[in-house]
């Protein structure tokens, strides 16, 4: 049963424009949601996060808005370059368990120049 | 400040060989991690530990063994291995100062079994 939901596995979008990830839960005891960022051959690198008691968080040009009622997150970049190209993975992190992190399958993001 | 390193970084075993994969870490964090990834599967925890002398079962425990002896190192061992551990595997490690506090992950571990 999948907690965690990314329902696009691949995404491409033109330079300079906005991309949108969409992000999917099931478990409202979820209180902390992370994105992750991973190249090819690397392992994945913190990008930004959100608590659940807010619902925006920004950091340069990517925010991570999250809506509690509808279980669902977004993270935007704008404006999209070509080396935001790479593999991004939703987490989230339980209050009842919070050593772990459940993360999604994936979005492949491809920004054409 | 190396962060968290994996060796070796490719391996190819043969069905039923045995072999342990090797994280370490130098921000002196409490928790450590084993991931895998698969194609279409995302990450998927194997074990984790939240202390020196500690280990738990993840989503995905079954054919393999850690150990966590020394604070800085978390070992991931496959007695023997199986073609459905073909993976790549990730170790991750944490400090517990807060919550939601993000992972560091290593560069990964190509593990092809035949």
């Amino acid at each position: 049963d999948q907690q965690v939901k990314q329902n696009s596995p691949s995404l491409s979008v033109q330079e300079g424009r906005i991309s949108i990830l969409n992000c999917d839960y099931t478990n409202s005891m979820f209180d902390y949601f992370l994105w992750y960022k991973k190249y090819p051959a690397e392992g994945p690198t913190f990008l930004i996060s959100i608590s659940s008691i807010k619902d925006k968080n920004e950091d340069g040009r990517f925010t991570v808005f999250l809506n509690k009622s509808a279980k669902h997150l977004s993270l935007h970049i704008v404006p999209s370059q070509p080396g935001d190209s790479a593999v991004y993975f939703c987490a989230a992190s339980d209050k009842g368990g919070s050593e772990k992190l459940v993360f999604g399958k994936g979005t492949k993001l491809t920004v054409n120049p | 400040n190396a962060g968290v390193t994996q060796t070796p970084k490719f391996r190819v075993l043969k069905t039923g060989q045995s072999m342990t994969l090797l994280c370490a870490q130098d921000m002196n964090h409490e928790y450590m991690y084993w991931y895998r990834q698969d194609p279409g599967m995302g990450l998927r925890l194997i074990h984790y530990s939240v202390g020196e002398g500690t280990t738990a079962k993840g989503e995905v425990p079954d054919g393999y063994n850690v150990s966590r002896l020394k604070k800085q190192n978390f070992l991931l061992g496959l007695e023997s291995a199986a073609p459905s551990q073909t993976s790549v595997y990730f170790c991750a490690s944490r400090t517990p100062t807060r919550r939601g506090e993000k992972l560091f992950f290593g560069s990964g571990t190509q593990l092809s079994v035949l």
